[in-house]
């Protein structure tokens, strides 16, 4: 499976906007880059996913490379709230294992 | 609507006790994940069904792990015996469907095998 690179951690202040890299240099075609993140002591929860063009929703939006081979998730107004581990997942679709393999993520620090 | 419901939150059992974990999917969601989570690691992918069938059990130690789902609905997943590196959180997942874009997680089990 193709892998993706995070930096281990990120600080923001709190109403600033924030940029999480992903580099995912070995991504295929069919693989659609998803974003979760989980807060402290709960389960992870779905952010956005995208496979080209650039998505937005009420979380956040993602940006993703002409050569799909990076992305950002861009969250607009980071809050207290958004202190999370942020994970960059590709997931191939088709034919095939469907699950998610998650990493080490992004721990997001937000300062007040 | 209801989320992922799973129980219980904490146990704590000695090594070579056995456990159980207990998951209930969001309602008319046909498939459902465990995964496994140590402490400072990402969720890792333990066994997936689709309604009361087995997708993917690759990565489930067999010889100590086991999962049933069947009615298609709630699942089970025991572990017998318990071992010291069986300490993580136990995370249960579903989806509408397996190929769909989004999964729901539920709160997790923490174990801890003393």
């Amino acid at each position: 499976d193709a892998k993706t690179t995070q930096p281990n951690s990120m600080e923001s202040n709190e109403e600033e906007p924030v940029h999480l890299p992903c580099n995912h240099s070995t991504i295929s075609g069919t693989d659609y880059i998803h974003w979760y993140r989980q807060l402290p002591s709960q389960g992870p929860e779905y952010v956005i996913h995208g496979l080209t063009s650039n998505v937005n929703n009420r979380m956040a939006s993602l940006a993703i490379a002409e050569d799909r081979k990076s992305s950002t998730l861009i969250l607009h107004r980071a809050t207290l709230r958004d202190a999370a581990v942020y994970y960059c997942i590709l997931k191939r679709t088709g034919a095939g294992s469907y699950q998610l393999t998650f990493g080490k993520g992004t721990k997001l620090s937000v300062i007040p | 609507e209801a989320g992922v419901a799973q129980s219980p939150r904490y146990k704590i059992i000695e090594k070579r006790q056995s456990v159980a974990f207990w998951c209930n999917p969001i309602s008319g969601h046909a498939t459902l994940y465990w995964y496994q989570q140590i402490l400072g690691q990402g969720p890792k992918l333990l066994i997936q069904f689709q309604n009361n069938g087995v997708v993917d059990d690759s990565q489930l130690p067999k010889d100590r792990f086991s999962a049933e789902r069947l009615k298609g609905v709630d699942s089970t997943l025991k572990i017998q015996p318990a071992k010291l590196e069986d300490s993580a959180v136990y995370l249960c997942a579903s989806s509408l469907e397996p190929g769909s874009g989004e999964q729901y997680f539920g709160p997790g089990t923490r174990l801890t095998v003393t």
